[in-house]
């Protein structure tokens, strides 16, 4: 019983390929992130959305764009993949105010880029 | 460059024994900092939070201590368990109604039988 899933799990992709990730949460939080995780670096924001109507560049956004389809749903888009973007994806998720920054994650979409 | 170092990168201990994680931050203004644990293939679950007015913290076997006027935190495990393989981030943050975090790299720990 996720909280926050995330679809695909896994994806192989080539350079200049359109590609999306998904996710959902079934927690009623109001924000939703995206965040890459390299070897040897800390996660690093990409979007981040407050709620359906707002959405936020973090600070690695260029070569993506997001879209946020339902509270419930902040999607992922890599509009050309490149190589350099092969990294594992996480969403998460918080309550605003107080609490905000205790964030929940899905459980990770591997993506490699050819 | 990164406000918030671990080490070390990796360690190796065999089952049973304890173990003792290193973070250092300077994120400033510091409200909490926050150790994650991230199974191999999932998302980074939260073990312990510390305000900077607590300086320690258990869950279980795991006890975490902040100096926040030296602005270290250190993670140790007791009579660690091969399910404690996994990689531990130390995450702070500077306000706590902020969504913005710093994350460390993390420290992945090996528990071997």
């Amino acid at each position: 019983d996720a909280d926050v899933t995330q679809t695909p799990r896994n994806r192989i992709t080539k350079t200049g390929k359109r590609i999306m990730l998904e996710c959902s949460q079934t927690k009623g939080h109001d924000r939703m992130y995206w965040y890459r995780q390299d070897p040897g670096l800390g996660l690093r924001l990409i979007y981040y959305s407050f709620d359906v109507k707002d959405i936020n560049k973090g600070e690695i956004s260029d070569g993506y764009s997001v879209s946020r389809q339902a509270q419930a749903k902040f999607s992922l888009s890599l509009e050309s993949a490149i190589p350099n973007q092969t990294a594992l994806y996480f969403c998460a998720t918080s309550l605003g105010g107080q609490g905000a920054n205790e964030q929940f994650f899905g459980p990770g979409t591997r993506l490699t880029v050819l | 460059k990164n406000q918030v170092e671990q080490s070390p990168q990796s360690l190796i201990i065999l089952e049973g024994k304890n173990c003792t994680l290193q973070c250092n931050y300077t994120v400033s203004p510091f409200s909490n900092l926050r150790w994650y644990k991230q199974d191999t293939g999932r998302g980074p679950v939260s073990l312990t939070i510390m305000t900077f007015s607590e300086n320690t913290k258990s869950n279980g076997r795991y006890t975490a201590t902040l100096d926040a006027d030296t602005k270290q935190s250190s993670l140790h495990i007791t009579a660690s368990q091969l399910s404690d393989s996994a990689s531990y981030i130390c995450v702070v943050s500077a306000n706590s109604n902020d969504y913005k975090l710093s994350f460390g790299a993390g420290t992945t720990v090996t528990v071997r039988a």
